[in-house]
């Protein structure tokens, strides 16, 4: 059974560091044409795609964001974790984990086929 | 690239059907085949429905079909029922400076 479920502060202040957990089973992220990523939604706003981690360790990322985000692996668990650097009342959103599969012998996500519950996060002083 | 244009609402009576269109460009959706649909019920993840343009994911019922035409991806609800009540979101992934970008939903309604 595939399960992914996220984590981090409720709350944080504007100009900090978010940093989010995702906790994922029932697959490996070594597998070829793997990957797991996030997304997000602002409420009562349209989901936003934000990063993306390859299965070899080769990361993708919203160009709009790319330079407050890392996505990263922690390689001792089956984790990927999330940073966004200065936030700001606009990330306030719900955000998502998911898994996707690479569309064959490219690098291109193909679907996101599990998804986490989702963790809301408020940029808020 | 922008987002892909999706109409905000639509709505049918149980038992009709419903289009749902997606719109982007010739750079996106008329040349790639990487579309995926999403239904996502309030204060819920969102849930596959569709890859691929086409291709149901496993579980989803048959009354849930999808197509592209030149630059538009459409998602085709049949047999509507109440539990269809959602939002509807596209979703392509491009090659070529590798992206993925979203429509902005589609909220049914069942009338």
């Amino acid at each position: 059974q595939i399960t992914l479920k996220e984590s981090g502060p409720t709350v944080v202040k504007p100009t900090q560091t978010l940093t989010l957990t995702c906790s994922f089973s029932g697959f490996s992220l070594s597998h070829n044409d793997m990957g797991v990523g996030w997304i997000r939604q602002p409420p009562g706003k349209a989901l936003e795609w934000l990063a993306l981690l390859y299965w070899d360790g080769d990361k993708l990322y919203s160009p709009s964001l790319k330079n407050r985000l890392a996505i990263t692996k922690d390689n001792s668990r089956d984790e990927v974790v999330l940073t966004m650097t200065k936030v700001e009342p606009l990330d306030t959103a719900t955000y998502f984990c998911f898994r996707t599969v690479m569309v064959w012998a490219q690098r291109i996500p193909n679907y996101c086929d599990y998804w986490g519950q989702g963790t809301q996060v408020v940029v808020s002083s | 690239q922008s987002a892909l244009t999706q109409p905000p609402s639509a709505s049918g009576s149980p038992g009709q059907s419903v289009t749902i269109s997606c719109t982007g460009t010739t750079s996106d959706i008329g040349t790639y085949y990487h579309v995926s649909w999403y239904q996502q019920y309030p204060g819920r993840a969102p849930k596959l429905l569709i890859y691929e343009v086409d291709k149901r994911h496993s579980g989803v019922p048959v009354r849930f079909a999808a197509f592209k035409s030149g630059n538009t991806a459409s998602l085709i609800v049949s047999g509507l029922q109440p539990a269809d009540e959602a939002t509807y979101y596209c979703c392509l992934s491009t090659g070529n400076n590798i992206s993925v970008l979203f429509g902005g939903g589609t909220k049914l309604t069942v009338l």
